[in-house]
């Protein structure tokens, strides 16, 4: 089956402009996942959806940082206005109800 | 709030060494436990998972098993191969549905012939 797939691959932005991340994930999971993965560290959860709605984005930047399910499928992630720190790799995953996360390639970011 | 530690690498080792690559918790509750694993240029895998105490995961030739009593879920493989050679991530889910997902570091391994 496909996987989750995730695009750009790669990003390089200066500081202050604004950037977005598409995901597409599995076909038929419910769930799809946005995670924050800086050099070194472990992935960090930014948001979660079901289906089209939002379960937890206590760890989002809201003032910076949206993003939205479209119908329920696809997802896009966005940074307005960028800042140094969030270069990182944004991972998103998928997964069926209660079943295992499918992880995409990620987008690296980079912020000069 | 929840958390996971992990070992610090990079870890290096000779093929057919032993592996072990240690992964402590905290968490309230019963969380359900995991390790997943990134080799180079691919995204994130499950490699296995347990999802109660003295439950063991294997997969590929690796286990762990969920110790509620010392709070640890240490990753074991007997003989690794060059092929090992990536970064593994220890994580934990809070509920039992395997979602939510929170991650150690990571720790990187490195296998030589």
């Amino acid at each position: 089956e496909a996987g989750v797939a995730q695009s750009p691959r790669y990003k390089i932005i200066e500081k202050r402009q604004s950037v977005a991340f598409w995901c597409n994930p599995i076909s038929g999971h419910a769930t799809l996942y946005w995670y924050q993965q800086i050099l070194g560290q472990g992935p960090k959860l930014l948001i979660q959806f079901q289906n089209n709605g939002v379960v937890d984005d206590s760890q989002l930047p809201k003032d910076r940082f949206s993003a939205e399910r479209l119908k329920g499928v696809d997802s896009t992630l966005k940074i307005q206005p960028a800042k140094l720190e969030d270069s990182a790799v944004y991972l998103c995953a998928s997964s069926p109800p209660g079943e295992k996360l499918f992880f995409g390639s990620g987008t690296q970011l980079s912020v000069l | 709030g929840d958390s996971v530690t992990q070992m610090e690498g990079p870890v290096t080792l000779s093929e057919e060494a032993f592996l072990t690559i240690n992964c402590t918790y905290t968490a309230t509750g019963y969380p359900s436990l995991f390790w997943y694993v990134q080799y180079p240029g691919e995204g994130l895998q499950l490699l296995l998972k347990a999802t109660k105490a003295d439950d063991k995961g294997s997969n590929k030739g690796f286990e762990a098993t969920y110790r509620k009593e010392t709070t640890s879920f240490h990753l074991e493989k007997g003989s690794v191969q060059v092929s090992d050679s990536a970064v593994y991530f220890c994580a934990l889910s809070p509920n039992q549905a395997g979602t939510a997902l929170i991650f150690g570091k990571g720790t990187t391994l490195s296998v030589s012939s």
